[in-house]
């Protein structure tokens, strides 16, 4: 069965410094790997995703995300956070079933905090 | 890009009735839609998984005689909880994938159920 690790539950981080969010996966196939954020009370918004080639994704807001194989990993980056990206964010996982999308398994999220 | 509506966004019921959400796919037609449910500062579990014109399949430990879920549309499949408990009371957010070759799940804005 697959999983999702998100090691962190809090962080905080200073507004204007970088950010990098932990996310390891257990799939015994190539994933498919998503990063969503989710402000309260809010549904989903995917910042990005990963299916196969560049292993360096870039999304919206100016995040980024590595896929590393022998890691088992797909940490989500920020270079430089604004207080707007305060949120809880969430690390997700699927697969391909029949040649259409599976259900996501998600990580137990990481709920991030900006200090002015 | 792909716009997921969830109906209603909140609602308050009773102990003892019945509820039902919405999950429509504005711009696309929807194979298969995933329902969801997340906890307070909890992470989101898939409850069931559904396919235009046939039984959903739900996952382990999600009773399926208490959430009913039907898809009977490419565009709209509902989930309706039948006589709610206050153990009911969660989020519960749909997602609605095309057909064709993977890409990903749109998801909706969830509905905050509350069962009094």
């Amino acid at each position: 069965a697959q999983s999702v690790t998100q090691p962190d539950i809090h962080i905080t981080v200073s507004e204007g410094a970088s950010l990098e969010l932990r996310c390891n996966y257990s799939y015994g196939a190539t994933p498919y790997l998503f990063w969503y954020v989710q402000s309260p009370g809010q549904g989903l918004q995917l910042l990005l995703k990963y299916f196969s080639g560049d292993t360096l994704v870039q999304g919206i807001k100016g995040f980024e995300a590595e896929f590393k194989r022998s890691q088992s990993s797909f940490n989500l980056r920020k270079p430089s956070v604004h207080w707007s990206d305060a949120a809880e964010y969430f690390c997700a996982v699927g697969a391909l079933v029949g040649g259409g999308a599976d259900g996501l398994t998600f990580g137990k999220g990481t709920h991030l905090i900006i200090q002015p | 890009g792909a716009v997921v509506s969830q109906h209603p966004s909140r609602v308050i019921c009773k102990s003892g009735t019945s509820v039902k959400i919405e999950c429509r796919s504005l711009d696309f037609q929807a194979t298969t839609m995933f329902w969801y449910r997340q906890f307070p500062k909890q992470s989101l579990m898939l409850m069931a998984t559904s396919n235009e014109g046939s039984k959903a399949t739900y996952e382990q430990g999600v009773e399926k005689d208490k959430f009913l879920i039907n898809h009977a549309s490419l565009t709209l499949s509902t989930l309706t909880v039948t006589s709610a408990h206050p153990e009911d009371s969660s989020f519960y957010i749909c997602s609605a994938a095309p057909g064709g070759a993977f890409t990903e799940a749109f998801f909706g804005q969830g509905t905050r159920l509350t069962v009094v």
